[in-house]
């Protein structure tokens, strides 16, 4: 299984800010994935981050709110720009190889303020 | 991919097996059935999956109805590190996973 660690592990924010969240993996992986959980909620997948182009962003999310980079096969970072208290999540990375089984880190608590 | 349907909470004594079941009639013959659970503020972890025979590891076993249409996820001496909430998730090759609701797990002393 893939080792995931993502960071910061928690944050609080005031609105109108920017917060970059990083994710390392200890192997060279295909596919590479952030989700966002709300509080009470279960799992929103928001893209996917694809190395060498532009992310593939699920249906209520946009580049401009959720910018991502994927630089290489073991690192992507998420951007969450112009917070509102809305954006108050967890935010998980998640990787898979190929078409095994798909892995998740350890996720960021954001709070916004 | 296929839509499950899971009861939204179960209560077990530690000690008992877990069974938790899952509910995935529009399974179509390339999807697989995984589980995965998520322990309080921690990211999700990869229990077992499926095809069409039962599998076993070490942490649970997966029993998956010859039909294909139902799977249970048993826990075979569940603790209290068991509670959390397990997600019954249906999947093609190459799909991304999408979670539903999930069943709360509560393991009682």
């Amino acid at each position: 299984s893939a080792v995931i660690s993502q960071k910061p592990s928690r944050d609080i924010c005031q609105r109108g800010t920017s917060l970059t969240i990083q994710c390392q993996v200890d192997s060279q992986v295909t596919m590479m994935f952030w989700y966002r959980q709300q509080p009470g909620q279960s799992l929103t997948l928001i893209a996917t981050a694809n190395q060498g182009s532009e992310a593939t962003y699920e249906s209520g999310f946009v580049i401009d709110k959720f910018p991502i980079s994927r630089p290489n096969l073991t690192f992507s970072t998420l951007t969450v720009s112009n917070m509102s208290p809305e954006d108050s999540s967890i935010y998980l990375c998640s990787v898979r190889h190929n078409q095994e089984t798909q892995y998740f880190g350890p996720g960021t608590r954001l709070l916004v303020l | 991919d296929a839509k499950t349907t899971q009861p939204p909470s179960m209560d077990c004594a530690e000690g008992r097996a877990a069974n938790l079941p899952c509910n995935h009639s529009t399974i179509s013959g390339n999807e697989y059935v995984y589980w995965y659970r998520q322990i309080h503020s921690q990211g999700p972890q990869y229990i077992i999956h499926g095809l069409k025979n039962n599998e076993t590891n070490e942490m649970a076993s997966l029993i998956i109805t010859e039909d294909r249409k139902s799977s249970t996820l048993i826990l075979p001496h569940a603790t209290l590190r068991d509670t959390a909430v397990y997600y019954c998730i249906v999947r093609g090759a190459g799909n991304m996973l999408t979670f539903g609701g999930g069943t709360r797990l509560m393991v009682k002393p």
